[in-house]
C-alpha cells in the first residue's frame, strides 16, 4: 500500500525556519516525482513545488511565493522527501501535504498533512 | 499563471441527485485537468485525471469531461459519503494551479 507520512510541522515565529519530512513507503520512491502542496486556513489548495526523479534529472521547480525561501530535496536511500522552509512569513501558515506524481502534473497519492503555523 | 475559475463555490443537493461542478481555465490546457476530493482531516484523493479518466477504485458515479478551457465534473447519483470539497487542478503549465473548491452538502 502506498503511504506518505508528513512530519515536522509546528509553531514558528516570522523569519524562522522549519524542515518538513515526508516518509514514503509501498512504492519505488526513486522513480517517482514528488510535490508539496499546501492549504491555508479557509483557502484552496496551492502547489508549492516539485522534485523530479534522479533519473529524470532531479531538478526542482517552485511556486513564485516560495521561490528563494523554500528548498525541496529527497533522500532516495531513506525514501524521504524534505521541504526546508526559511524566512517564514505569516502567509505560509497552512497544512502542508506531500504527494506522488502519477504523471507530470497529476497528484496520485497524498499524505494526511502537517500543520505549520507562523505567528509571533 | 493559469487561473482556474470553479463554480459554484458551494452546493446543497439531495441524496440521489445529479450534481455538476464546472471549471474554466484562463487559457487552453488541452486535457491537462484533474479533479480531487477533500475531506477534513484526511488526505486529498485523486478522482479524475486527464479530464475524463476515472482513477482505479473510484466509484463510477463520478465522471469528468471537457477539453481546452471548459471542464465539468459530475456525480450521477449523490451519496451521503460524497460530502466533501471538490477541486480542479491544471497542469498545462507551471505553476500547477487549483480551483478554489466546491463545498458539497446534503440538503
Amino acid at each position: 500500500e502506498v503511504q506518505l507520512v508528513e512530519s515536522g510541522g509546528g509553531l514558528v515565529k516570522p523569519g524562522g525556519s522549519l524542515r518538513l519530512s515526508c516518509a514514503a513507503s509501498g512504492f519505488t520512491f526513486t522513480n517517482v516525482w514528488m510535490s508539496w502542496v499546501r492549504q491555508a486556513p479557509g483557502k484552496g489548495l496551492e502547489w508549492v513545488g516539485r522534485i523530479i526523479s534522479k533519473a529524470g534529472g532531479g531538478t526542482t521547480d517552485y511556486a513564485a511565493p516560495v521561490k528563494g525561501r523554500f528548498t525541496i530535496s529527497r533522500d532516495d536511500s531513506k525514501t524521504t522527501l524534505y521541504l526546508q522552509m526559511n524566512s517564514l512569513e505569516t502567509e505560509d501558515t497552512a497544512v502542508y501535504y506531500c504527494a506522488t506524481h502519477r504523471s507530470e502534473g497529476t497528484f496520485d497519492t497524498w499524505g494526511q498533512g502537517t500543520l505549520v503555523t507562523v505567528s509571533s | 499563471d493559469i487561473q482556474m475559475t470553479q463554480s459554484p463555490s458551494s452546493l446543497s443537493a439531495s441524496v440521489g441527485d445529479r450534481v455538476t461542478i464546472t471549471c474554466q481555465a484562463s487559457q487552453d490546457i488541452n486535457n491537462y485537468l484533474n479533479w480531487y476530493q477533500e475531506k477534513p482531516g484526511k488526505a486529498p484523493k485523486l478522482l479524475i485525471y486527464d479530464a475524463s479518466n476515472l482513477k482505479t477504485g473510484v466509484p463510477s458515479r463520478f465522471s469528468g469531461s471537457g477539453s481546452g478551457t471548459d471542464f465539468s465534473f459530475t456525480i450521477s447519483s449523490l451519496q451521503p459519503e460524497d460530502i466533501a470539497t471538490y477541486s480542479c487542478q491544471q497542469y498545462g503549465n507551471l505553476p500547477y494551479t487549483f480551483g478554489r473548491g466546491t463545498k458539497l452538502e446534503i440538503k
